[in-house]
């Protein structure tokens, strides 16, 4: 297991279409994390898994936006309708333990969705 | 609420120049941690340097120091003789308090500093 993963690595999709990402984290990590970063901006949290259970949502996640992570392994975040305000890059992370702020959290490359 | 100012948007060195990268915060937290990654231009974000706001020591990894003062809510970052391969943006960040528990990385980030070191 070389880091997190996520897939596509850009998605180019017209405006009204729905969208879904995919993220891959870390084997042993039990927490997952998904910001979007706008063009020169810094990132910005949207939600929080530990394990299956998604315990923190951004107000950023709007009713168009649906994140879950079903067996606590792999998780999705699908946009519905997009809107050409969803183009940003989406970036998943991962992190282990109980003591979660004293380890690392690990960053995949994130997805690049362009609403035209 | 949690915030992270980086004031500096953009900063262009000549190779082997040291370059210090600022970072304020605020937090109304009594303990915290604050972060600094790094985003090349592939644009994974990756781990410098967590610090717990007890341990106001400065740091040193290799080229690179951390200068976290509390009185000024501040946490500096200095890259010694710079090289190429240290371009990019850099980013501070500090955990939000939240109410699930055990801490997570929900993290508040600046709007990152761009370094570009010149040949």
């Amino acid at each position: 297991d070389t880091g997190v993963s996520q897939d596509p690595r850009h998605k180019i999709t017209k405006r009204g279409q729905n969208v879904t990402f995919r993220c891959d984290p870390i084997s042993e990590h039990n927490r997952l994390y998904w910001y979007r970063q706008t063009l020169g901006q810094g990132p910005e949290f949207l939600t929080y898994f530990q394990n299956e259970a998604q315990l923190e949502k951004s107000r950023l996640l709007s009713d168009r936006f649906s994140a879950e992570r079903p067996k606590g392994s792999f998780s999705t975040l699908e946009i519905q309708r997009t809107e050409q305000g969803d183009s940003a890059m989406y970036l998943c992370a991962s992190s282990e333990g109980t003591r979660v702020l004293d380890t690392e959290a690990f960053f995949g490359q994130g997805t690049r969705l362009t609403v035209v | 609420a949690q915030k992270v100012t980086q004031a500096q948007t953009e900063i262009s060195v000549v190779e082997k120049e040291d370059v210090t990268l600022d970072c304020v915060y605020e937090t109304r937290d009594t303990t915290y941690y604050l972060f600094w990654y790094k985003q090349p231009p592939s644009g994974e974000l990756v781990f410098l340097i967590r610090r717990n706001s007890f341990d106001e020591q400065n740091e040193i990894s290799g080229r690179y120091s951390w200068n976290f003062q509390k009185s000024t809510s501040s946490f500096n970052f200095t890259i010694t003789a710079s090289q190429v391969v240290d371009s990019a943006v850099y980013f501070c960040a500090l955990p939000v308090t939240t109410y699930s528990g055990a801490g997570s990385y929900q993290l508040t980030f600046g709007k990152g500093t761009k370094l570009s070191v010149i040949p």
